[in-house]
This record gives C-alpha cells, sequence and structure tokens, in this order.
C-alpha cells in the first residue's frame, strides 16, 4: 500500500470548515484513499473514503485531485467534538497501515 | 446494530500472569483484525483473519502472543506470559470482504503490565 504524509497537527477555529491535507503521490490505480479519525482514547472511526471521485457524507467530504496524488479531508463546520487525530490511508490490500496522522485542534 | 465488542475494557495485572483479551465482530463481517497501540510505536495491525481463518500474522511481536477465531462471532488474543513492555490499548476491528469496505473498531482495552 502507498505510503501517505500528512502534517503533523493543525488548528481550526469552531464553527469554521477544517481542510485536511494528504500527499499520496505514489499511489495506485487500484488504492482507494481512507480517512479515519481517533478521538482521544477511543477506538479509530470511519470517516469517509473514495477512488477517484470526490465523496461526501454527513461527516464530511473527501477532494481527490484528478492525478490522485493527494487528496483534502473537509469538515465543514468544525466544533469542538471534531477535536482528533485525523488519519489518511491509502488501501490496496485488506490491511490498513496507520501513519502517525495530523492532530486537529478546534479551539472556540 | 451493535458495534464491535471487546471486553475487557480494562485490565491490569502482574508480569507474567496470562492474559485474554475477547472480541465479538459486527454480525455478517468476515473479516476481523487485532491491532495494538501505544505511544512509541502508534497503531499496529497485530493478525487478522478471514473467515476465521488467520490470514497474515506478520505483526505479532513474538511467540508470547497467540489469536484464535473458533467461530465467526468471537475472536481471542492472548499473551502468555505478560511482560511490562506488552501494555497497550488493544483494538479488535472487523468489516466486511472487498476494498470498499470500512473497518469498524471496538473501543478498544486498555492493558498495564505491572
Amino acid at each position: 500500500d502507498a505510503k501517505t504524509t500528512q502534517p503533523p497537527s493543525m488548528d481550526c477555529a469552531e464553527g469554521r470548515a477544517a481542510n485536511l491535507p494528504c500527499n499520496h503521490s505514489t499511489i495506485s490505480g487500484n488504492e482507494y484513499v481512507y480517512w479515519y479519525r481517533q478521538i482521544h482514547s477511543q477506538g479509530p472511526q470511519y470517516i469517509i473514503h473514495g477512488l477517484k471521485n470526490n465523496e461526501t457524507n454527513e461527516m464530511a467530504s473527501l477532494i481527490i485531485t484528478e492525478d490522485r496524488k493527494s487528496s483534502t479531508l473537509i469538515l465543514p463546520h468544525a466544533t469542538l467534538r471534531d477535536t482528533a487525530v485525523y488519519y489518511c490511508i491509502a488501501v490496496g490490500t485488506d490491511k490498513l497501515i496507520f501513519g502517525t496522522g495530523t492532530r486537529l485542534q478546534v479551539f472556540p | 446494530d451493535a458495534g464491535v465488542i471487546q471486553s475487557p475494557r480494562h485490565e491490569v495485572t502482574e508480569m507474567g500472569q496470562e492474559v485474554t483479551l475477547r472480541c465479538k465482530p459486527i454480525s455478517g463481517h468476515d473479516y476481523l483484525f487485532w491491532y495494538r497501540q501505544t505511544m512509541m510505536r502508534g497503531l499496529e495491525l497485530l493478525i487478522y483473519f478471514n473467515n476465521n481463518v488467520p490470514i497474515d500474522d506478520s505483526g505479532m511481536p513474538e511467540d508470547r502472543f497467540s489469536a484464535k477465531m473458533p467461530n465467526a462471532s468471537f475472536s481471542t488474543l492472548k499473551i502468555q506470559p505478560s511482560e511490562p513492555r506488552d501494555s497497550a490499548v488493544y483494538f479488535c476491528a472487523s468489516t466486511k470482504t472487498g476494498r470498499n469496505q470500512p473497518q469498524h473498531f471496538g473501543d478498544g482495552t486498555r492493558l498495564s503490565i505491572l
């Protein structure tokens, strides 16, 4: 599975959009981009995933560049409860390989 | 729907004791994964099963660790004998077949070996 690179930390004001970037320049054509988050001491929580097209669900939007080398997770209106570590993972097999993720701090 | 259920939530035991962690996957899911999380190493995949059969155990740290899945609704992860460096949070996750299927995680077992 391709390696992903994320900034170690980001801040966001409550109510504003949080845009979390992920670089996956070596991603192969059959690998999905998955996003999970982990709120302190809880199990990772699935957010969204995509292959080529942009995706949206009730939690977030996923924007994948046309060359698929990078993506952005968008939380449209961040709340304090969105403070967590966000993981971007390229998935080509059954396994999830977690990196170090981005620690998002939402402040009032 | 019930999610992935892990027990116990917390375990504190002395070095050398046997530890058994339990997991009940979501009904209908045919993949089950065991992960370990520490500050130093982050989230690591230990082993995973498909249709109750171990597929990849390359992440199991050493022979002191063993995992079984006797049926589709139950799995165990055992550590014998336990050591202080085994202290971590252990997560179980399950999913259906297919790369388009997300994994669903339990709340984890926080293990402390004294």
